[in-house]
């Protein structure tokens, strides 16, 4: 069972314009969502992340939407430029238990400029 | 400042063969990760240590061994290596469980078993 479920798989943005990479979970015992980048040949990087007793968190051009209710967030990236091609990658785990990350399958995100 | 070096880079095996990866972190990080990533599937996570000296599996653990060496070393084993086994391997670490701490991931192992 997939635990965390992350869409789309891959998305062509413009320059300038909004990307925006939906996740929902399984899990309600989860209380910790990050968002995760990789480069080509590199290692993902910590983006940002949120706990669920906020709606919103943002760094940036960067900004996660979390619903409680609904058990899904999301990442947006407003003005996306080419730099931001990438892959992304949603997670969740349950911090009081230590548990380890669990990862959503990835969105592969290109920018055209 | 190195973070998380994984070696090899790259490597080719055999069916059958057996072959070791290894992770060093420098960060005096106390939990360690091995993960794989394979198209479409994102990465799952193949074996962790919370400490020196614990290990535990993750989602995906069979064909593989591990061993946290020491504090700082934490190495992945395959005996037998399969073709289902071909997948980019991340090693990763964090100072600690507590949900503000961030993997620091390395920059991956290619292995293509043939």
């Amino acid at each position: 069972q997939q635990q965390v479920k992350q869409s789309p798989q891959s998305l062509i943005v413009q320059k300038g314009g909004i990307s925006i990479i939906n996740c929902a979970y399984e899990n309600t015992a989860f209380d910790y969502f990050p968002w995760y980048q990789q480069f080509p040949g590199k290692g993902p990087a910590l983006l940002i992340a949120i706990r669920p007793d906020v709606s919103e968190k943002k760094e940036g051009r960067f900004t996660i939407s979390f619903n409680k209710s609904a058990k899904q967030f999301s990442l947006h990236i407003m003005d996306s430029q080419p730099g931001d091609s990438a892959t992304y990658f949603c997670a969740a785990s349950i911090s009081q238990a230590g548990t380890a990350l669990i990862f959503g399958k990835g969105t592969t995100l290109s920018v055209s400029s | 400042n190195a973070g998380v070096t994984q070696t090899p880079k790259f490597q080719v095996l055999k069916t059958g063969q057996s072959m070791t990866l290894q992770c060093a972190q420098d960060m005096n990080h106390n939990s360690m990760y091995w993960y794989r990533q394979d198209p479409g599937m994102g990465l799952r996570l193949i074996y962790y240590s919370a400490s020196e000296g614990t290990t535990d599996k993750g989602e995906v653990p069979n064909g593989y061994n591990v061993s946290r060496l020491n504090k700082r070393e934490f190495s992945l084993r395959l005996e037998s290596a399969a073709p289902s086994q071909t997948s980019v391997y991340f090693c990763a670490s964090t100072p600690d469980r507590t949900y503000n701490s961030p993997l620091h991931f390395g920059n991956g192992t290619r292995l293509t078993v043939t």
